[in-house]
């Protein structure tokens, strides 16, 4: 299973709210999704390891602030990210693990103005 | 506090050998799969291998079957990735990371082990 995330780059300001997108498809192109909401979402930010924010499409991880938020199903996945914060400057990842091998997007970059 | 903890940065020459590792500490270790993930200065996170400890199960990504092997010494709580002959190719950040007791993600991060291979 291929993801494709999107935008490469996101820039706001402090106090907008950010929407990634995580999509999709088997690797011969067919447009199939996931039999099961089993995609994470992971921030990485400079310097340092990821660090699991979302599992199961929604469930946030332990001690992940709720301005994070998770939504989608089959071939189209959302990470939210309401009032964002300059401490959120960070690449963030998808990844699916509905099927072997569990394959990660190649991520957006979020910026802070 | 459940800590990973992987061996320090390497530096070796193509066509040798090396081995890192990843010791678990403040939980059961045999009771979780346990991977390594690749990062490519300046690219994204590649799944590479994972084992479970209890057993030694093992899967690999197609991309790296053949070319890296994972291991397992469950009795000092410590995984390993072993490759036989270095590449160039090879130079990358290697994560180990615990996957969550209900699915495939990864929960619990080290801070990564760099490889440099240069002749």
């Amino acid at each position: 299973i291929v993801l494709t995330q999107s935008p490469d780059t996101l820039s706001l300001s402090p106090g907008e709210s950010a929407s990634l997108s995580c999509r999709a498809r088997q690797s011969t192109g067919r447009s199939v999704g996931l039999s099961r909401p089993f995609v994470a979402w992971y921030q990485q930010k400079p310097g340092q390891a990821p660090r699991l924010l979302i599992f199961g499409t929604s469930t946030r991880a332990t001690g992940i602030s709720d301005r994070f938020s998770g939504s989608g199903s089959g071939t189209d996945f959302t990470l939210t990210i309401s009032r964002v914060e300059p401490e959120d400057l960070a690449v963030y990842y998808c990844q699916q693990y509905d099927t072997s091998p569990y394959t990660f997007g190649p991520g957006t970059k979020l910026e802070i103005k | 506090e459940v800590q990973l903890v992987q061996s320090g940065t390497e530096v070796k020459k193509p066509g040798e050998s090396l081995k890192i590792s990843c010791t678990g500490s403040g939980y059961t270790f045999s009771s979780y799969w346990i991977g390594w993930v690749r990062q490519v200065p300046g690219k994204g996170l590649e799944w590479m291998a994972s084992i479970f400890p209890a057993d030694s199960r093992i899967k690999y990504s197609p991309s790296f079957e053949g070319r890296v092997t994972i291991s397992v010494d469950k009795s000092i709580s410590t995984a390993y990735l072993h490759w036989i002959s270095l590449e160039a190719s090879d130079n990358a950040m290697y994560f180990c990371a615990r996957f969550a007791v209900i699915g495939y993600f990864m929960d619990v991060w080290d801070k990564g082990t760099t490889v440099i291979v240069s002749s």
